[in-house]
């Protein structure tokens, strides 16, 4: 199993632009979170998916931010506009409903740096 | 307000210097202690899941104990290859929520 692919690995953008993160969830797992992960703050939960229906977005930080799970082998994070203050590192994270988020497989992250 | 504090912030050791890592939590209605790996450029790693205050779990050169009010990851004989961040949460029943703290940054020298 390959296990949680997200990508790009890197992104560096304008202040301004609109960004897009994307993560392929382990075959079989109906679960998916999306975290952001700082030095201040630690790894924060930004919303979560059950069987590509969104159940909790209360972490997701203002309207800028964004999240679709289209199918169960895809979903997107999009920041429109980004701003310098939304530099971190965007985690996925899947895992079998029932099982515990706690032990969810994470991607390698996507670190993004607006400049 | 649930909160999840980790120290020290980072720890370096000799290899072979056993010590421990400390995660202090409180929290409304605790599900769960947890905690995590993570290596550089990687995402977290799940080591172990503690319920109640008195269990204790082990693999390999680490284990993890619970008390009420705090967890400690103790690393015995450590080696290079242990270094990385060790990372705790807590899941609130209260709030339906796994708090992380900031992580502990392990360096072990050879």
């Amino acid at each position: 199993d390959a296990g949680v692919i997200q990508s790009p690995r890197h992104e560096v953008t304008e202040m301004g632009q609109e960004v897009t993160l994307r993560c392929k969830p382990i075959s079989g797992h109906n679960s998916l979170f999306w975290y952001r992960q700082t030095m201040m703050r630690g790894l924060e939960l930004l919303i979560y998916f059950n069987n590509n229906v969104p159940i909790d977005d209360s972490g997701m930080p203002e309207d800028r931010f964004s999240a679709k799970m289209p199918n169960a082998s895809f979903s997107t994070l999009k920041i429109q506009p980004s701003e310098p203050r939304d530099s971190a590192v965007y985690f996925c994270a899947s895992t079998i409903q029932g099982r515990g988020r706690a032990e969810a497989f994470f991607g390698q992250g996507t670190r993004l740096t607006v400049v | 307000e649930d909160q999840v504090t980790q120290s020290p912030e980072a720890l370096r050791l000799q290899e072979g210097e056993s010590s421990s890592l400390n995660c202090s939590y409180t929290v409304s209605g605790l599900r769960g202690l947890f905690w995590y790996r993570q290596d550089p450029g990687k995402g977290p790693e799940f080591l172990f899941t503690l319920y109640s205050a008195g269990e204790e779990k082990e693999k390999e050169r680490l284990k993890a104990t619970l008390t009420k009010k705090e967890s400690f990851l103790h690393i015995t004989a450590p080696k290079p290859e242990d270094s990385a961040t060790y990372l705790c949460a807590v899941f609130s029943g209260a709030t339906n929520k796994l708090i992380f703290g900031t992580g502990t940054l392990l360096a072990v020298q050879p």
